[in-house]
């Protein structure tokens, strides 16, 4: 079975350009997260959905980033302009939902602004 | 809102070596806990979890117990190997809270032939 899918593995842009973000989860797991992990930190979350709705994106600075989950399956996060403190590793995972259930993570996308 | 706190490294011990890493939490409710290791170069995987209070969660010789009454969810491994070098971070999941995983800082752990 395959794991969660992310793209691009590493990506370096120039501050105020736009990057996205891509990933593919496990297939049948209705919950998707992002997360945000800086240099020698544990991940946060981002935002979640169920299926194809943001069910919590308290942590998700809307001023510049943005998410959609078309369809309930894949993934797109955006940031637009990135700024050299979005330098990090963005982390998406996937579960079946609930509590007990493994969440499994992709290897992340490691973004560097210049 | 809930956090978790765990011990600073980088730890470094020798093969064989005995090892505690300790892990404590503040959460409504009663969260399920979990250790998830990432190793050089790969993503973070379920090391293991325990969903209640006494429960232990074990894999791979490491092996962890759910203490509600000192919040405490410490990793422990009788005897380490060079491959278990990597950085461990504890964590929660609160079914009363944002139903995501919140995580401690990681804890890199070197260990020395």
């Amino acid at each position: 079975e395959a794991g969660v899918v992310q793209s691009p593995r590493y990506k370096i842009i120039e501050k105020k350009q736009p990057v996205a973000f891509w990933c593919n989860p496990i297939s049948g797991h209705n919950t998707l997260y992002w997360y945000l992990q800086n240099l020698g930190q544990g991940p946060e979350l981002l935002i979640r959905y169920e299926n194809e709705e943001a069910v919590d994106d308290s942590q998700l600075p809307k001023d510049r980033f943005s998410a959609e989950r078309l369809k309930g399956v894949d993934s797109t996060l955006k940031i637009q302009p990135a700024e050299l403190g979005d330098s990090a590793v963005y982390l998406c995972a996937s579960s079946l939902g609930g509590s007990a259930n493994e969440q499994f993570f992709g290897p992340g996308t490691r973004l560097t602004v210049l | 809102g809930d956090s978790v706190t765990q011990m600073e490294g980088p730890v470094t011990l020798s093969e064989e070596a005995f090892l505690t890493i300790n892990c404590t939490y503040t959460a409504t409710g009663y969260p399920s806990l979990f250790w998830y290791v990432q190793y050089p170069g790969e993503g973070l995987q379920l090391l293991l979890k325990a969903t209640k209070a006494d429960d232990k969660g074990s894999n791979k010789g490491f092996e962890a117990t759910y203490r509600k009454e000192t919040t405490s969810f410490h990793l422990e491994k009788g005897s380490v190997q060079v491959s278990d070098s990597a950085v461990y971070f504890c964590a929660l999941f609160s079914d009363t809270g944002r139903r995501a995983l919140t995580f401690g800082s990681g804890t890199r752990l070197q260990v020395q032939p």
